[in-house]
Order: structure tokens, then sequence, then C-alpha cells
């Protein structure tokens, strides 16, 4: 099983280009969840899915767009992009809501985006 | 809002020594709490998950503990080895609005030879 695969792994940006970023699992979970980790912060939730064709707003989802058409793949869209956003980018997901008893969620390796 | 706070930030140690990271949460009215671990350039591992109802839980060499009256849990690490060196997080889910975790910012662990 390949788990949690996050597309782009690196990608450079200039100030007002657009761009998605590519999340597929294939462990048939119904939650997915998109997080951004900044130096010297701990991970924000941007946007999740509770289920295919739902998306919902996190912590810090200004800036930011989501799709969840397939089960399977979670996007996240910078529509124009600025410095702000540049970040490591962790998409996760899991097959129970985050409070479920017993429920674990897994990571996907990241994707580096900087934006100049 | 619920904050998450490690300390410390990061800490050094023999190969061989037992520790214990730390973990503190301002909202006790929590579900659960997780620890991960994070190697450079990679995403999180769970280690760890411990409901609101638990005291502790165990894995190998890992404890993890949760008071939520103090609103503190620990991550004790036994016998610690070379292969222990990584960020380890703690992250709390409250419930609420969104369905996410509050992390904290991490202690950086390395385990000298």
């Amino acid at each position: 099983n390949a788990g949690v695969t996050q597309t782009p792994k690196f990608r450079v940006l200039k100030t007002g280009q657009s761009m998605t970023l590519l999340c597929a699992q294939d462990m048939n979970h119904e939650y997915m969840y998109w997080y951004r980790q900044d130096p010297g912060m701990g991970l924000r939730l941007i946007h999740y899915s509770v289920g295919e064709g739902t998306t919902a707003k996190g912590e810090v989802p200004d800036g930011y767009n989501v799709s969840r058409l397939k089960k399977q793949n979670f996007l996240l869209g910078l529509e124009s992009a600025a410095p702000s956003q540049t970040s490591v980018y962790f998409c996760a997901s899991s097959y129970h809501r985050t409070g479920a008893v017993g429920n674990t969620i897994y990571f996907g390796e990241g994707s580096w985006l900087t934006v100049v | 809002k619920q904050e998450v706070t490690q300390i410390p930030a990061a800490l050094s140690v023999p190969e061989g020594e037992n520790l214990v990271l730390n973990c503190s949460f301002t909202d006790s009215a929590i579900y659960n709490l997780q620890w991960f671990r994070q190697d450079p350039g990679k995403g999180l591992t769970s280690l760890l998950l411990i409901q609101s109802s638990q005291r502790e839980q165990t894995s190998g060499r890992l404890n993890a503990s949760l008071d939520k009256s103090s609103g503190r849990s620990t991550l004790y690490i036994a016998a610690s080895q070379p292969g222990d060196s990584a960020t380890y997080l703690c992250a709390a889910y409250s419930g609420g609005g969104a369905d996410g975790l509050t992390f904290g910012k991490g202690t950086h662990l390395i385990i000298q030879p």
C-alpha cells in the first residue's frame, strides 16, 4: 500500500501564480485533511473533508480552496499565491473522525512550497 | 481556543538514558491526545493515542500518560537509542468546530551514540 501520497513534493511559485496540490490515499478513508507547517509553529489545519463531495474550513482557510470529487483524492488549490503561503503542506487521512476511539491518522510526506 | 505547548523545544541525551517529553494543553475538555514522530523531510507517524477516559498507553519502549485535570501529557522513552532521534509532536482533539488536531511546536530530540 502506498498510504498517503502527495504531489508535487517541491514547487517554487511566483507571487500571483496558481497551483494545485494533490493528495491521494488508497486506504478507503472517509476523512482527509490539509495542514501547513511553518517554522516555530505547530501544524495548523487549513481545510478538511468528511467524505466524498464535502469540504469544510479549518483554522487557516484564507487564500486556499479545496475539492474532494473522488473519495481517494483531496486537492488543495492556491488561486493567487502569496509569500505568506510559503510553507510545508501535509495531507492526512483517517477512516473515522478525529475524536473516534482508536482512530489512527496517516500523514503524507509533505509538499514544500516556496512563493517568491 | 485550545493551545498546546511542548517543553523542552530541544533535548540532547546520551544513548541508553530514559527521558520524558512534556506536553501541556489549555482546554481540559479534550477527546483525545496523540503523540507523533516526525523525521527530517518526512511526514508524521502516529505513536500513541490516549482517549480522554484513559490515563496511559504503552507501545514498546514508549509510554504516554494523560492528566486532563492538570492539562498535561508526558511521553516516556525508555532506554533511548540513536534511532529515536526525531521531532516529537503532541496534538489534542477538543471537538467543537473543525474536525482536526491542535498541535504543539514539537520537541527536537537527539540521542547521542
